[in-house]
């Protein structure tokens, strides 16, 4: 158990609904990372936060994708009006400050698996 | 071309037996390397770093070859619970960003 927890584990929603996704990083880790894995592929960088600021976001993250981390704490994903090609597997991923010569490891959690029906 | 490459596999392999497979990035600028391991239906979870000079860690091994652009890993005496997909992950910078995953090798040890 890495300490990342997301929720919900699964999700099953019709096309055109929104939905949304929370991940609780490891406590002391002022870095989060979204990420999509579909099947057989790897998982897909979505955007990034350092403490409370999106710093990085993917061409991935259409309109319809938006992520907050409010307070720099937990963070989340809402996808508005899902489509079919939405359904994957979300994973979120939380790093620390690299100490020095160190390399900044992201630990994962288990992610919440989409269905858009 | 993708980033990071790698042959799905899936590589077969007899138990106690060595196996062996690359992964190729296009991004010569890349500066931190890593191995996951991901099991069927779970989250990725760190393997190894990958350091210059190559590093051991008991049964794995990690090569980084900067001049052509590829990461290998060696598995020696494989284990039935080494049975997973082994995904090569680039970082383009030194601090935190974002990791550019591999398509992921499939490993199958048999009895």
């Amino acid at each position: 158990d890495t300490g990342v927890s997301q929720d919900p584990r699964h999700k099953i929603t019709k096309r055109g609904q929104n939905v949304t996704f929370r991940c609780d990083p490891i406590s002391e880790h002022n870095r989060l990372y979204w990420y999509r894995q579909t099947l057989g592929q790897g998982p897909e960088f979505l955007t990034y936060f350092q403490n409370e600021a999106q710093l990085e976001k993917s061409r991935l993250l259409s309109d319809r994708f938006s992520a907050e981390r409010p307070k720099g704490s937990f963070s989340t994903l809402e996808i508005q009006r899902t489509e079919q090609g939405d359904s994957a597997m979300y994973l979120c991923a939380s790093s620390g400050p690299r100490r020095q010569g160190g390399t900044d490891t992201q630990y994962f959690g288990p992610g919440t698996r989409l269905t858009v029906l | 071309r993708k980033e990071v490459e790698q042959d799905p596999g899936p590589f077969n392999v007899p138990e106690g037996a060595t196996v062996a497979f690359n992964c190729t990035y296009s991004n010569s600028a890349s500066q931190s390397f890593f191995w996951y391991r991901q099991d069927c239906r779970k989250e990725p979870k760190l393997l190894m770093s990958v350091y210059s000079s190559g590093n051991e860690d008991g049964r794995f091994t990690a090569q980084l070859n900067r001049a052509s652009q590829y990461i290998s890993l060696l598995i020696r005496d494989s284990k039935l619970s080494d049975s997973a997909t082994y995904l090569c992950v680039v970082n383009g910078k030194a601090t935190g960003n974002k990791l550019t995953f591999g398509g992921g090798t499939r490993v199958l040890v048999k009895p």
